[in-house]
């Protein structure tokens, strides 16, 4: 599976949209991004994943580029509730889901 | 969504015991089950895959004789730490996926206290 880059931490105000960018570029046709976060000392949870069109459900949206070398997660108006640690995985078919260090958001007040 | 299970949340056991943690999909049947391992301030660490019915598949550095892996049915994994040490205390999580299916699903994970 493709390896991801992913900033260590970012900062969101409170009701703002958080942008979390992630980089995989050497991601293969069949490879699937995949969004989970994990609010402290929780099991990581499933927030939205895709292949090449982007994604909305009722968390989160997911911005693919068009070349598939990175993708956004887009929290439109992100609460207190929010701030976790958002990783970005990128996996193909049943492969087991690998993780790498993710991004601390932080929503702020 | 799906939505996994695990028991205990904590344990605190005496160093030289054996604590098995159980692993439940409560309204799917998982066809395999992932056990990880989070140590403070780091991530997840993939520690074994468990197919229902067969040996589980661990990962290099993993002792399979002592954290033992059993998936016995379509909706319950366990895993045992045997002769637990200190080292061992962790945060232990497990996930599930279910039947034709690509995403998983993570239980809300057993923190590990030995002494």
């Amino acid at each position: 599976d493709a390896k991801t880059t992913q900033p260590p931490s970012m900062d969101c105000a409170e009701g703002r949209a958080a942008n979390l960018p992630c980089n995989h570029s050497t991601i293969s046709g069949n490879e699937y991004v995949y969004w989970y976060r994990q609010i402290h000392s929780q099991g990581p949870q499933y927030i939205i994943h895709g292949l090449k069109n982007n994604e909305t459900n009722e968390m989160a949206s997911l911005i693919i580029t068009e070349d598939r070398k990175s993708s956004t997660l887009i929290l439109p108006h992100a609460t207190l509730r929010d701030t976790a640690v958002y990783y970005c995985i990128v996996r193909v078919g049943d492969n087991d889901m690998r993780f790498g260090a993710g991004t601390r958001l932080t929503v702020k007040p | 969504g799906a939505v996994v299970s695990q028991h205990p949340s904590r344990v605190i056991c005496k160093s030289g015991t054996s604590v098995k943690i159980e692993c439940r999909s409560l309204d799917f049947q998982a066809t395999t089950m992932f056990w990880y391992r989070q140590f403070p301030k780091q991530s997840l660490m993939l520690m074994a895959t468990s197919n229902e019915g067969s040996k589980a598949t661990y990962e290099q550095g993993v002792e399979k004789d002592k954290f033992l892996i059993n998936h016995a049915s379509l909706t319950l994994s366990t895993l045992t730490v045997t002769s637990a040490h200190p080292e061992d205390s962790s945060f232990y999580i497990c996930s599930a996926r279910r039947v034709s299916a690509e995403t998983q699903y993570f239980g809300p994970g057993t923190r590990l206290l030995v002494l």
